[in-house]
Protein backbone atom coordinates (compact mmCIF):
# COMPACT_ATOMS: atom_id res chain seq x y z
CA UNK A 1 0.00 0.00 0.00
CA UNK A 2 2.17 3.08 -1.44
CA UNK A 3 1.81 6.23 1.14
CA UNK A 4 0.71 9.34 0.17
CA UNK A 5 2.49 10.51 -3.39
CA UNK A 6 3.38 14.07 -3.96
CA UNK A 7 5.17 15.52 -6.99
CA UNK A 8 6.70 17.15 -7.98
CA UNK A 9 9.14 16.44 -5.10
CA UNK A 10 11.03 20.07 -5.90
CA UNK A 11 9.69 23.14 -8.09
CA UNK A 12 11.31 26.16 -9.05
CA UNK A 13 8.84 28.64 -10.65
CA UNK A 14 9.84 32.63 -11.52
CA UNK A 15 7.82 35.39 -9.96
CA UNK A 16 4.59 35.66 -11.66
CA UNK A 17 4.09 31.84 -12.51
CA UNK A 18 1.98 29.23 -11.33
CA UNK A 19 2.70 26.82 -9.05
CA UNK A 20 0.58 23.17 -9.38
CA UNK A 21 1.11 20.73 -6.74
CA UNK A 22 -0.13 17.63 -6.97
CA UNK A 23 -1.06 14.85 -3.86
CA UNK A 24 -2.66 11.62 -4.33
CA UNK A 25 -3.95 10.12 -0.87
CA UNK A 26 -3.29 6.63 0.41
CA UNK A 27 -5.42 3.88 -1.03
CA UNK A 28 -8.93 4.12 0.75
CA UNK A 29 -8.77 7.84 2.11
CA UNK A 30 -11.11 10.44 1.05
CA UNK A 31 -9.83 13.45 2.95
CA UNK A 32 -7.26 15.40 2.44
CA UNK A 33 -5.30 18.21 3.74
CA UNK A 34 -2.73 20.61 2.77
CA UNK A 35 0.32 22.53 5.17
CA UNK A 36 2.86 24.54 4.50
CA UNK A 37 5.64 24.98 6.12
CA UNK A 38 8.58 27.64 6.23
CA UNK A 39 11.85 27.30 7.65
CA UNK A 40 12.12 27.56 11.41
CA UNK A 41 8.23 27.33 11.34
CA UNK A 42 6.01 25.00 12.39
CA UNK A 43 3.51 23.38 9.78
CA UNK A 44 0.54 25.71 9.36
CA UNK A 45 -3.12 24.17 7.85
CA UNK A 46 -3.84 25.50 4.48
CA UNK A 47 -6.66 23.59 3.77
CA UNK A 48 -8.91 20.52 3.88
CA UNK A 49 -10.88 18.71 1.28
CA UNK A 50 -13.32 15.61 0.63
CA UNK A 51 -13.72 14.06 -2.79
CA UNK A 52 -15.10 17.31 -4.99
CA UNK A 53 -15.63 19.46 -1.79
CA UNK A 54 -13.84 21.64 -0.15
CA UNK A 55 -14.37 21.78 3.91
CA UNK A 56 -12.46 24.03 5.35
CA UNK A 57 -9.89 26.51 3.19
CA UNK A 58 -9.96 29.22 5.85
CA UNK A 59 -5.87 28.68 6.40
CA UNK A 60 -5.47 29.31 2.54
CA UNK A 61 -4.78 32.94 1.49
CA UNK A 62 -7.76 34.45 -0.34
CA UNK A 63 -5.78 35.31 -3.78
CA UNK A 64 -3.99 33.47 -5.77
CA UNK A 65 -4.29 30.11 -3.93
CA UNK A 66 -6.55 27.49 -5.07
CA UNK A 67 -7.25 23.91 -4.13
CA UNK A 68 -9.30 20.90 -5.40
CA UNK A 69 -10.16 17.08 -5.28
CA UNK A 70 -11.82 15.53 -8.04
CA UNK A 71 -13.46 12.62 -8.39
CA UNK A 72 -10.73 11.32 -10.01
CA UNK A 73 -7.10 12.02 -9.83
CA UNK A 74 -4.99 14.34 -7.20
CA UNK A 75 -5.72 16.40 -5.35
CA UNK A 76 -4.21 19.91 -6.59
CA UNK A 77 -2.82 22.94 -4.84
CA UNK A 78 -2.44 25.80 -7.19
CA UNK A 79 -0.80 29.01 -6.32
CA UNK A 80 -1.01 31.64 -8.97
CA UNK A 81 1.43 34.56 -9.78
CA UNK A 82 4.01 33.54 -7.72
CA UNK A 83 6.02 35.69 -5.43
CA UNK A 84 9.56 34.87 -3.27
CA UNK A 85 6.92 34.43 0.03
CA UNK A 86 5.51 31.04 -1.48
CA UNK A 87 8.98 29.57 -1.38
CA UNK A 88 8.35 26.97 1.50
CA UNK A 89 7.50 23.05 1.37
CA UNK A 90 4.20 22.02 1.35
CA UNK A 91 3.28 19.01 2.55
CA UNK A 92 -0.13 16.82 2.17
CA UNK A 93 -1.80 14.69 4.33
CA UNK A 94 -4.89 12.05 4.52
CA UNK A 95 -6.54 10.15 6.35
CA UNK A 96 -9.47 7.70 6.48
CA UNK A 97 -11.79 9.57 8.23
CA UNK A 98 -11.63 12.67 9.59
CA UNK A 99 -12.57 11.46 13.26
CA UNK A 100 -11.45 12.31 16.58
CA UNK A 101 -7.97 10.75 17.32
CA UNK A 102 -7.89 9.46 13.49
CA UNK A 103 -4.13 9.55 12.08
CA UNK A 104 -3.51 11.53 9.28
CA UNK A 105 -0.47 10.29 6.80
CA UNK A 106 1.93 13.07 5.39
CA UNK A 107 3.40 13.11 1.69
CA UNK A 108 7.05 13.82 1.39
CA UNK A 109 6.05 17.31 0.52
CA UNK A 110 6.64 19.50 -2.48
CA UNK A 111 9.18 22.45 -1.74
CA UNK A 112 8.47 25.02 -4.07
CA UNK A 113 11.54 27.73 -4.56
CA UNK A 114 10.06 31.06 -6.26
CA UNK A 115 13.08 32.89 -8.00
CA UNK B 1 -3.63 32.49 21.81
CA UNK B 2 -2.98 29.17 21.34
CA UNK B 3 0.60 28.28 20.87
CA UNK B 4 2.81 25.84 21.15
CA UNK B 5 6.58 26.35 21.80
CA UNK B 6 9.65 24.17 21.88
CA UNK B 7 12.92 23.65 23.64
CA UNK B 8 15.92 23.10 22.82
CA UNK B 9 15.57 24.39 18.86
CA UNK B 10 18.50 21.94 18.16
CA UNK B 11 20.80 19.57 20.54
CA UNK B 12 23.57 17.20 19.72
CA UNK B 13 24.02 13.81 21.63
CA UNK B 14 26.54 11.12 21.41
CA UNK B 15 24.93 8.03 20.49
CA UNK B 16 23.69 5.59 22.84
CA UNK B 17 23.05 9.06 24.94
CA UNK B 18 19.55 9.75 25.86
CA UNK B 19 18.04 13.12 25.70
CA UNK B 20 14.83 15.06 26.48
CA UNK B 21 12.81 17.61 24.38
CA UNK B 22 10.19 20.12 25.49
CA UNK B 23 6.83 21.05 24.42
CA UNK B 24 5.12 23.84 26.40
CA UNK B 25 1.50 24.93 25.03
CA UNK B 26 -1.33 27.28 25.55
CA UNK B 27 -3.77 25.13 23.40
CA UNK B 28 -6.93 24.43 24.78
CA UNK B 29 -9.08 22.22 24.50
CA UNK B 30 -7.43 19.64 22.96
CA UNK B 31 -8.29 15.92 22.07
CA UNK B 32 -5.06 14.87 21.48
CA UNK B 33 -1.43 15.54 21.56
CA UNK B 34 0.81 13.59 18.50
CA UNK B 35 4.94 13.82 18.74
CA UNK B 36 6.12 13.32 14.85
CA UNK B 37 9.40 12.47 13.44
CA UNK B 38 10.24 14.50 10.56
CA UNK B 39 13.48 13.52 8.26
CA UNK B 40 15.05 15.56 6.48
CA UNK B 41 13.26 16.60 3.34
CA UNK B 42 10.58 13.88 4.29
CA UNK B 43 6.91 14.46 5.63
CA UNK B 44 6.52 14.10 9.32
CA UNK B 45 5.10 10.45 10.99
CA UNK B 46 3.53 10.19 13.91
CA UNK B 47 5.74 8.47 17.07
CA UNK B 48 3.24 8.56 19.65
CA UNK B 49 -0.66 10.02 20.78
CA UNK B 50 -1.99 10.66 24.07
CA UNK B 51 -5.30 11.58 24.45
CA UNK B 52 -5.34 14.90 26.70
CA UNK B 53 -6.56 12.78 29.95
CA UNK B 54 -3.52 10.79 29.53
CA UNK B 55 -0.02 11.35 31.17
CA UNK B 56 2.82 9.12 29.65
CA UNK B 57 2.71 6.79 26.33
CA UNK B 58 5.77 4.53 24.84
CA UNK B 59 6.72 3.41 21.91
CA UNK B 60 9.91 1.50 21.55
CA UNK B 61 12.45 4.02 22.47
CA UNK B 62 10.70 7.15 22.80
CA UNK B 63 8.10 7.66 25.61
CA UNK B 64 5.83 10.99 25.76
CA UNK B 65 4.66 12.39 28.72
CA UNK B 66 1.68 15.16 29.75
CA UNK B 67 1.29 17.58 32.03
CA UNK B 68 -1.47 19.56 31.91
CA UNK B 69 -1.10 21.52 35.40
CA UNK B 70 2.10 22.81 33.88
CA UNK B 71 1.05 22.39 30.18
CA UNK B 72 4.54 20.93 29.13
CA UNK B 73 4.78 17.47 26.98
CA UNK B 74 8.51 15.53 26.80
CA UNK B 75 9.63 13.09 24.50
CA UNK B 76 12.38 11.21 25.88
CA UNK B 77 13.99 8.97 23.62
CA UNK B 78 16.69 6.49 25.41
CA UNK B 79 19.76 4.99 24.11
CA UNK B 80 19.69 7.19 21.04
CA UNK B 81 21.27 5.97 17.54
CA UNK B 82 22.64 7.68 14.45
CA UNK B 83 19.13 7.23 12.78
CA UNK B 84 16.95 9.43 15.35
CA UNK B 85 18.74 12.64 13.72
CA UNK B 86 16.05 14.41 12.67
CA UNK B 87 13.27 17.25 13.74
CA UNK B 88 10.43 15.70 16.31
CA UNK B 89 7.37 18.17 16.42
CA UNK B 90 4.45 18.04 18.74
CA UNK B 91 0.85 19.04 17.99
CA UNK B 92 -2.41 19.26 19.25
CA UNK B 93 -5.24 18.38 17.69
CA UNK B 94 -7.97 21.08 18.52
CA UNK B 95 -10.83 19.75 20.29
CA UNK B 96 -14.88 20.58 20.04
CA UNK B 97 -14.75 21.29 16.16
CA UNK B 98 -12.33 21.20 13.52
CA UNK B 99 -10.57 18.08 14.26
CA UNK B 100 -8.15 18.27 11.67
CA UNK B 101 -7.03 21.48 12.40
CA UNK B 102 -3.67 20.36 14.08
CA UNK B 103 -1.35 22.81 16.12
CA UNK B 104 2.48 22.19 15.24
CA UNK B 105 5.59 23.39 17.28
CA UNK B 106 8.37 24.54 15.14
CA UNK B 107 10.35 21.42 15.86
CA UNK B 108 13.52 20.69 17.66
CA UNK B 109 16.67 19.36 15.15
CA UNK B 110 18.02 16.19 17.14
CA UNK B 111 21.62 15.44 15.97
CA UNK B 112 22.93 11.98 17.09
CA UNK B 113 26.77 11.78 16.86
CA UNK B 114 28.90 8.84 16.21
Amino acid sequence: NAGVMQNPRHLVRRRGQEARLRCSPMKGHSHVYWYRQLPEEGLKFMVYLQKENIIDESGMPKERFSAEFPKEGPSILRIQQVVRGDSAAYFCASSRTDGVNTEAFFGQGTRLTVV
Amino acid sequence: KNQVEQSPQSLIILEGKNCTLQCNYTVSPFSNLRWYKQDTGRGPVSLTIMTFSENTKSNGRYTATLDADTKQSSLHITASQLSDSASYICSFQRGASGTYKYIFGTGTRLKVLA
